[in-house]
């Protein structure tokens, strides 16, 4: 089954300490994203990547790192998570890009809380 | 820059039609369209391409028009399943392949 997965779905922290959230994928994708959902603004891109070792920051990049060692995996980092991170996060990796069959396929979303 | 999505929200009855409409001021490579329930991820729809098209899916379609910058999304014989939220992307540059959503249409289908 397709799935592209995150861990954790739920997590609670406070401000200064370092987390990872990750994110896998099966598909053999090669375009992976991450995302933030805030009431009232939309989905808004943080970071995506193209393929192994090619990242870029999309349009709210600050505060966050990613890396891309693996083609299936591709984590979030928060070196120094503030409260204005609290956040759904989504994880998503797409296929066929600028093809009639261009696909995005999302995680199922972690809730993140920094206090 | 964010694109602008209208209506902010609509209120259905079974069987009816909806569009909503996704615009920008930057020229645009291609225009995705998503649907959101509540508590659940986004799920993709369809990706229109420069060029200017329409597509298909079940009962629900999308134009884009690439001189104007806008593409609609069309709902005929609206179903309940289709409640949810709808957003729009755009990616202006295909190099860069940095995707921006539109904040959102609250679409309620009412028995």
């Amino acid at each position: 089954e397709a799935q592209v997965t995150q861990n954790p779905r739920y997590l609670i922290t406070v401000t200064g300490k370092k987390l990872t959230v990750t994110c896998s994928q099966n598909m053999n994708h090669e375009y992976m994203s991450w995302y933030r959902q805030d009431p009232g603004l939309g989905l808004r891109q943080i970071y995506y990547s193209m393929n192994v070792e090619v990242t870029d920051k999309g349009d709210v990049p600050e505060g966050y790192k990613v890396s891309r060692k693996e083609k299936r995996n591709f984590p979030l980092i928060l070196e120094s998570p503030s409260p204005n991170q609290t956040s759904l996060y989504f994880c998503a990796s797409r296929v066929g890009l600028f093809t009639s069959t261009d696909t995005q396929y999302f995680g199922p979303g972690t809730r993140l809380t920094v206090l | 820059q964010q694109p602008v999505q209208s209506p902010q929200a609509v209120i259905l009855r079974e069987g009816e039609d909806a569009v909503i409409n996704c615009s920008s001021s930057k020229a645009l490579y291609s225009v995705h369209w998503y649907r959101q329930k509540h508590g659940e991820a986004p799920v993709f729809l369809m990706i229109l391409l420069k060029g200017g098209e329409q597509k298909g899916h079940e009962k629900i379609s999308a134009s884009f028009n690439e001189k104007k910058q806008q593409s609609s999304l069309y709902l005929t014989a609206s179903q309940l399943s289709y409640s949810g939220t709808y957003f729009c992307g755009t990616e202006a540059n295909m190099g860069r392949r940095a995707l921006t959503f539109g904040s959102g249409t609250r679409l309620q289908v009412q028995p």
